[in-house]
């Protein structure tokens, strides 16, 4: 176990609508990466928060966005939902000492929410 | 784009053998880590170990260890004394959150 908990594990949503999922970070972290994995790929980054600012963002849409909470949790949104994004979402909590530039620290992951979009 | 390939999709080892695990990498910065991850059927990600780019030896923990080759931009895992558990996917990754498309790895009692 890595302390890092998201919520739901599962969720089916159908085509358009938004989806909100949360993760709780490792005590101590103040850094929480997302993550998209598709069936059968490797996890794809979306973004990065530190200290609740946008640290980092990967190839994603507008229509995918984030927060993080003053304890650190932190949230993703996804608007206006397509079949695409049906895939297991992760969170990855690390501590770390820099604001600029990629994260070099061991990340913690948690077990994910698998999202299905009908 | 620099991107992270993981050349086996697939692999198979028999228990209390050894087997290596390839991937290569692009990038143009100097200084970098270097990740392998395990992901179980539980799905839960756990680092297997880390290498940095500026330490010349190549990274141990226990019974995994890896054969970095920076000008080759190359990290291989290799898993001595495989054991049933060792069963999974494992991901390479660099630390600007490039993952690898992953090697699924069977241990045949």
């Amino acid at each position: 176990e890595t302390g890092v908990t998201q919520s739901p594990t599962h969720l089916i949503k159908t085509r358009g609508q938004q989806v909100t999922l949360r993760c709780s970070s490792q005590s101590g972290h103040n850094t929480v990466s997302w993550y998209q994995q598709a069936l059968g790929q490797g996890p794809q980054f979306i973004f990065q928060y530190y200290r609740e600012e946008e640290n980092g963002r990967g190839n994603f849409p507008p229509r995918f966005s984030g927060l993080q909470f003053p304890n650190y949790s932190s949230e993703l949104n996804v608007n206006a939902l397509e079949l695409d994004d049906s895939a297991l979402y992760l969170c990855a909590s690390s501590s770390s000492t820099i604001h600029r530039g990629p994260a070099k620290n061991i990340q913690y992951f948690g077990a994910g929410t698998r999202l299905s979009v009908l | 784009a620099q991107t992270v390939t993981q050349s086996q999709p697939e692999m198979s080892v028999q228990e209390a053998e050894t087997v290596t695990l390839s991937c290569t990498y692009d990038t143009s910065e100097s200084d970098y880590y270097l990740f392998w991850y395990k992901q179980p059927p539980s799905r839960q990600m756990i680092l297997v170990i880390r290498q940095e780019a500026y330490k010349q030896q190549n990274a141990t923990e226990n019974r995994f260890s890896v054969n970095f080759q920076k000008a080759a931009k190359s990290f291989s895992l290799k898993i001595s004394d495989s054991q049933l558990g060792d069963a999974a996917m494992y991901f390479c990754a660099h630390n600007d959150m490039r993952f690898g498309a992953g090697t699924r790895l069977t241990v045949k009692p």
